[in-house]
């Protein structure tokens, strides 16, 4: 397996535009949890999904987020609008069941709102 | 959900053995110890995890008390690539991840 795939590797956008990150899982994972990393508040997670049904989103920061997982082997995170205050580093990452605590992350999305 | 406590970063020489200690002092009875490393540009990466005693594998070894409120993640001889954020988190597996600060190890030559 690929492991855990996301797309793009970077992003820059200008203020107010919608940005769309995806992402695809490992195969057969069931769980799919979206992070993000800024310098100043380190790893965050925003939303977790598990058999493609969001579970969790008390951590997506504000209306402008959403999360979708339309099928087990994708899933977009999408700003609408951007906002400097974005810039980031996007992680996805998917897990197994009862093995939930070993997460495989992606690389990583950078995104950059100017 | 456990807090953990870890120093902020760490430095050491190569070749030296490292080891970096986390507290948990609320750890709940069915909490485990877990240990993840991130490199750069990369996100993080499962390495270890363990209950109580000691656990190792090729990457580390993991030392934890009778009391369980601490654990220590050694680290055999270290080179440069080692040079990473090594996370610690105690988590009973029915929540997600949540991730500190993590701790800052850079090995220097």
């Amino acid at each position: 397996d690929a492991g855990v795939i996301q797309s793009p590797r970077h992003e820059v956008t200008e203020m107010g535009q919608e940005v769309t990150l995806r992402c695809k899982p490992i195969s057969g994972h069931d769980y799919l949890f979206w992070y993000r990393q800024t310098m100043m508040r380190g790893l965050e997670l925003l939303i977790y999904f598990n058999n493609n049904v969001p579970i969790d989103d008390s951590g997506m920061p504000e209306d402008r987020f959403s999360a979708k997982m339309p099928n087990a082997s994708f899933s977009t995170l999408k700003i609408q609008p951007s906002e400097p205050r974005d810039s980031a580093v996007y992680f996805c990452a998917s897990g197994l069941g009862s093995y939930r605590t070993e997460a495989f992350f992606g690389q990583g999305t950078r995104l950059t709102v100017v | 959900l456990a807090k953990t406590t870890q120093p902020i970063s760490m430095d050491s020489y190569e070749g030296q053995e490292v080891n970096i200690t986390c507290s948990h002092n609320n750890i709940a009875t069915n909490d485990y110890i877990t240990w993840y490393q991130q490199f750069p540009s990369q996100g993080p990466r499962f390495i270890i995890q363990g209950y109580k005693t000691k656990v190792t594998n090729e990457v580390a070894s993991l030392f934890i008390p009778a009391d369980r409120k601490s654990s220590t993640l050694s680290l055999p001889r270290v080179s440069l690539s080692d040079t990473a954020v090594y996370y610690c988190l105690a988590d009973s597996g029915n929540t997600p991840l949540v991730f500190g600060k993590g701790t800052r190890l850079s090995v220097i030559a």
